[in-house]
């Protein structure tokens, strides 16, 4: 099984509104990622986990704030965004390791800030 | 720094037609890897292959073929006898160690849109 759950698959919120994206993987993969995509362009990586410590943060605003509770499970909490923050947000995860393993794409969260 | 070029921004063929996707890619390191994701419209990056910089094997899986050539810095894609499920946005990355553990960052080029007419 090589799946990677998302929720909600859709957002729409305010700017003063907080939200959390939620992902998932059951694959004992030790690593988690958080994407930011917009509309033609390749995936921004924004943060990565490794064995659940928060290893790498891409310059990304303050607004996200990411959260690993346990190897299975990455949020991205959301508050105070702007509209430029529209976008779709990918969760990915893998193996982990010193050797570069695939990573493996959730569907997606496309947000919409209003 | 890093980098991947897919000089192709879109490629529209017949069904059937072979196709082929273009990737050239920078870097300084002796070992890294590159791989290929599919983006249908649904959205979902679907992981199609993985190739280290010490194994220039070409490999052939069903309809998919990639050329994997250390001295042009290029790893190509082919589909073989296009079908309409393969339209998508194919991308093509390079991974790079960054610190520790399971620390990777994912150099993507940006994108070939292939859409397949039938």
């Amino acid at each position: 099984d090589t799946e990677v759950t998302q929720t909600p698959k859709h957002l729409v919120m305010g700017m003063t509104n907080k939200k959390s994206l939620k992902c998932e993987q059951h694959m004992g993969h030790r690593a988690m990622y958080w994407y930011k995509q917009k509309a033609k362009k390749p995936p921004e990586l924004m943060f990565v986990y490794s064995y659940e410590k928060l290893s790498i943060n891409e310059s990304v605003p303050s607004r996200f704030s990411p959260e690993c509770p346990n190897s299975s499970l990455l949020n991205l909490h959301l508050h105070a965004l702007q509209p430029e923050d529209s976008a779709l947000y990918l969760c990915a995860s893998s193996q982990g390791g010193r050797k570069s393993y695939e990573q493996y794409f959730g569907p997606g969260t496309r947000l919409t800030v209003t | 720094a890093q980098k991947v070029t897919q000089a192709q921004t879109e490629i529209s063929v017949v069904e059937k037609e072979d196709v082929t996707l273009d990737c050239v890619y920078e870097t300084r390191d002796t070992t890294y890897y590159l791989f290929w994701y599919k983006q249908p419209p649904s959205g979902e990056l679907v992981f199609l292959i993985r190739r280290n910089s010490f194994d220039e094997q070409n490999e052939i899986s069903g309809r998919y073929s990639w050329n994997f050539q250390k001295s042009t810095s290029s790893f190509n894609f082919t589909i073989t006898a296009s079908q309409v499920v393969d339209s998508a946005v194919y991308f093509c990355a390079l991974s790079e160690a960054l610190g520790s553990f399971g620390n990777e960052k994912l150099t993507f080029g940006t994108g070939t849109r292939l859409t397949i007419i039938p």
